[in-house]
C-alpha cells in the first residue's frame, strides 16, 4: 500500500485565495483525520470522519475552513478565503475506526499564505 | 486542554546513551501512543500502550504508563544518530477515535 497520499506537497498562495488540500487514505481505513501543525500551537486536530461522516469538527478554526469526504478514498480540506495566519503544515491521517489502532499519517502539505 | 505534554522540550545526547522523555495528560484514557516525526515528514507510530498495561517493549523502546499519575515515559536505549527526531505522545481521552497530541520532545543524538 502506498500509505496516505496528500496533494499538493507544497502550496504558496496569496491572501484571499481559495486553497484546497487533498487526501487519499489507506484503503480499508474508515477513519480520517485532518491536523494542522505550527510552531506556536503544535499539532491540532481540525476534524475527523468515520465512514465518510464528519464526527467532530470542533477543531476547525473558523467558517473559512471546510472539509468533505465524498467517498471512502478521498477527502478535501478547503480554506476560503485564505489568510497569512493559515500558514502551516496540514496533515491527513487515517486508521481503522475504534479499538486500539494506530494512525497513519501522510507526508503533509506545507501551506504558505502571503 | 486534554493534550499530553512532553518533557523535556528538547534533549541532546551522545550516540549510545539512553534517552528518556515524559508525557503527562489530563483525562482518563483507553490508550496512549508515541509517535516520531523526522524533520519535514509526517508522524510515524512507534508504540501503543493500553490503559491496563504498565510497561511495554518494542526493540530499543520501552514505554511505561502510570494512570494514577496520568503520565507516561518513553525510553530509547543505545540511541543512534538516526533517532534524531521529535517525539510526541498522543492520548485518546477515552475516545478511541479522537487523539490529542502534545507539543513534542525534540531529540538530538550526536554521533
Amino acid at each position: 500500500d502506498a500509505g496516505v497520499i496528500q496533494s499538493p506537497r507544497h502550496e504558496v498562495t496569496e491572501m484571499g485565495q481559495e486553497v484546497t488540500l487533498r487526501c487519499k487514505p489507506i484503503s480499508g481505513h474508515n477513519s480520517l483525520f485532518w491536523y494542522r501543525q505550527t510552531m506556536m500551537r503544535g499539532l491540532e486536530l481540525l476534524i475527523y470522519f468515520n465512514n465518510n461522516v464528519p464526527i467532530d469538527d470542533s477543531g476547525m478554526p473558523e467558517d473559512r475552513f471546510s472539509a468533505k469526504m465524498p467517498n471512502a478514498s478521498f477527502s478535501t480540506l478547503k480554506i476560503q478565503p485564505s489568510e497569512p495566519r493559515d500558514s502551516a503544515v496540514y496533515f491527513c491521517a487515517s486508521k481503522l475506526a475504534g479499538g486500539f489502532n494506530e494512525q497513519f499519517f501522510g507526508p503533509g502539505t506545507r501551506l504558505t499564505v502571503l | 486542554s486534554q493534550q499530553g505534554e512532553e518533557d523535556p522540550q528538547a534533549l541532546s545526547i551522545q550516540e549510545g546513551e539512553n534517552a528518556t522523555m515524559n508525557c503527562s495528560y489530563k483525562t482518563s484514557i483507553n490508550n496512549l501512543q508515541w509517535y516520531r516525526q523526522n524533520s519535514g515528514r509526517g508522524l510515524v507510530h512507534l508504540i501503543l500502550i493500553r490503559s491496563n498495561e504498565r510497561e511495554k517493549h518494542s526493540g530499543r523502546l520501552r514505554v511505561t504508563l502510570d494512570t494514577s499519575k496520568k503520565s507516561s515515559s518513553l525510553l530509547i536505549t543505545a540511541s543512534r544518530a538516526a533517532d534524531t527526531a521529535s517525539y510526541f505522545c498522543a492520548t485518546d481521552g477515552g475516545n478511541f477515535n479522537k487523539f490529542y497530541f502534545g507539543s513534542g520532545t525534540k531529540l538530538n543524538v550526536k554521533p
